[in-house]
């Protein structure tokens, strides 16, 4: 079966760092395009990154220079490391390919 | 940054025809901009239903089809059912960043 799974969200204070993980399974992430894509409940979804097999890689004006994405192809599992998050980063994190999402993983940054 | 627009709600009768388009502030949206589209149901993740203009997903119904119709992208849903009630997002990329459109409540009634 086709499937992401992400973890690694969690209650995190302003200026804090968390690192998200997508687990796939069913297809390599090092051969198709994967993003990372969040969205606070009732609003629509809003695009921050995405990994190119080929390794490029690309960020939302809002993320640049704070979150990472990067992927290990032995464990099949894309990656978004987050640091000096803001408040405004609080939403559910989603892990996609081109086809396959997963349920997402709630990033909630509160003091 | 651009901005991508959508229709914010369309009603379609049961079996009935409804195109929603996806528009962005810089100009015409190409098959360069790789047109996606998904949906959405309430307390669910997003579904892909089309990538790159006009490519469906093993599991998107025929019923659903992409396009691109007077410089917008555009998604035909052809012979509307009840569960195709849902909110709507495309997904246009610039060059490397991506943005989301603001989305279409698709009503079936």
């Amino acid at each position: 079966e086709v499937q992401v799974v992400e973890s690694g969200g969690g209650l995190i204070q302003p200026g804090g760092s968390l690192r998200l993980s997508c687990a796939a399974s069913g297809f390599s992430v090092s051969s198709d395009i994967m993003t990372w894509v969040r969205q606070v409940p009732g609003k629509g979804p809003e695009w921050v990154s995405i990994l190119h097999s080929g390794g490029g890689a690309y960020y939302a004006d809002s993320v640049t220079g704070r979150f990472t994405i990067s992927r290990d192809n032995s464990k099949n599992t894309l990656f978004l490391q987050m640091n000096n998050l803001r408040v405004e980063d609080t939403a559910v994190y989603y892990c996609a390919s081109r086809l396959t999402w997963g349920q997402g993983t709630l990033v909630t940054v509160s003091s | 940054q651009a901005v991508v627009t959508q229709e914010p709600s369309l009603t379609v009768s049961p079996g009935g025809t409804v195109t929603l388009t996806c528009g962005s502030s810089t100009g015409a949206v190409t098959s360069g901009h790789y047109p996606y589209w998904f949906q959405q149901k309430p307390g669910q993740a997003p579904r892909t239903l089309i990538h790159d203009t006009s490519n469906k997903h093993s599991s998107t119904p025929a019923r659903f089809s992409g396009s691109l119709l007077g410089g917008k992208a555009a998604l035909t849903l052809s012979g509307a059912l009840p569960e195709d009630e849902a909110d709507y997002y495309c997904l246009l990329y610039y060059n490397g960043p991506g943005v989301f459109g603001t989305g279409t409540k698709v009503t079936v009634l």
